[in-house]
């Protein structure tokens, strides 16, 4: 249980065009869900927490134009990257929470995708 | 705020022996903490982790990590480390700010385990 996928694993673009990222909870409904970057060899990075039906809630230094992050549903949140840029290029991770473990011990814990390795030409 | 440190980017042991990776905290809560596995080009795996619960907790794949609040650590330790354990590993501490309800959790800079034969 506790499946979190995103799509695509990997996407090359070219400078200036955007890309869309999805992120599903396959067997959970998520309330939550949390957007990193990975740049090599480093830690993750909070971009932004998605919180379905509401506006998300951008890190400073993150610019929410250029990030536009949607939680249409329960179980799916995007996030596009507008006019990208070669610096764009990372790894994306998405996170979740599951609905059902609010309120109990287990409400910090997050299931994990797989991420997302763009590279922006 | 919380914050997490872990003690050396890379760590190297042979196959058999002793694996300590070294993960210190600050938090002006009862924090909670995680760690978490990473493979070349894939997500995050939970290890184990600790909500204030037992002190010393045990996990998958043989890790356990024990909380020791008089030392604001959480170090990951496996008796004897196999090839397949050869990964990088992340400490992470949970950002428990009720007002905004956001749980987020803050990464350590992560630690490269290397496992020679």
């Amino acid at each position: 249980g506790a499946v979190v996928s995103q799509h695509p694993s990997w996407v090359i673009c070219k400078s200036g065009t955007s890309v869309k990222i999805e992120c599903r909870s396959l067997d959970f409904q998520a309330t939550t869900m949390f957007w990193y970057r990975q740049f090599p060899k480093q830690s993750l990075m909070l971009m932004a927490t998605s919180n379905e039906g509401s506006k998300a809630t951008y890190e400073q230094g993150v610019e929410k134009d250029k990030f536009l992050i949607n939680h249409a549903s329960l179980t799916l949140s995007t996030l596009t990257v507008t006019s990208a840029h070669p610096e764009d290029s990372s790894f994306y991770i998405c996170s979740a929470r599951d609905r059902k473990r609010e309120g109990t011990g287990n409400t910090y814990e997050q299931y994990f995708g797989p991420g997302t390795r763009l590279t922006v030409t | 705020a919380q914050s997490v440190t872990q003690l050396g980017s890379h760590v190297s042991v042979s196959e058999g022996a002793l694996v300590l990776l070294r993960c210190n905290y600050s938090s002006s809560v009862p924090p909670y903490l995680f760690w978490y596995v990473q493979y070349p080009n894939q997500g995050l795996q939970l290890l184990l982790k600790y909500t204030s619960a037992a002190t010393l907790v045990k996990g998958i794949n043989g890790f356990e990590a024990e909380f020791k609040k008089s030392e604001t650590s959480f170090h990951l330790t496996k008796p004897s480390a196999h090839m397949s354990d050869a990964a990088e590993y992340f400490c992470a501490v949970s950002d428990t700010n009720l007002d905004t309800g956001r749980r987020a959790l803050t990464f350590g800079s992560g630690t490269r385990l290397q496992v020679q034969p």
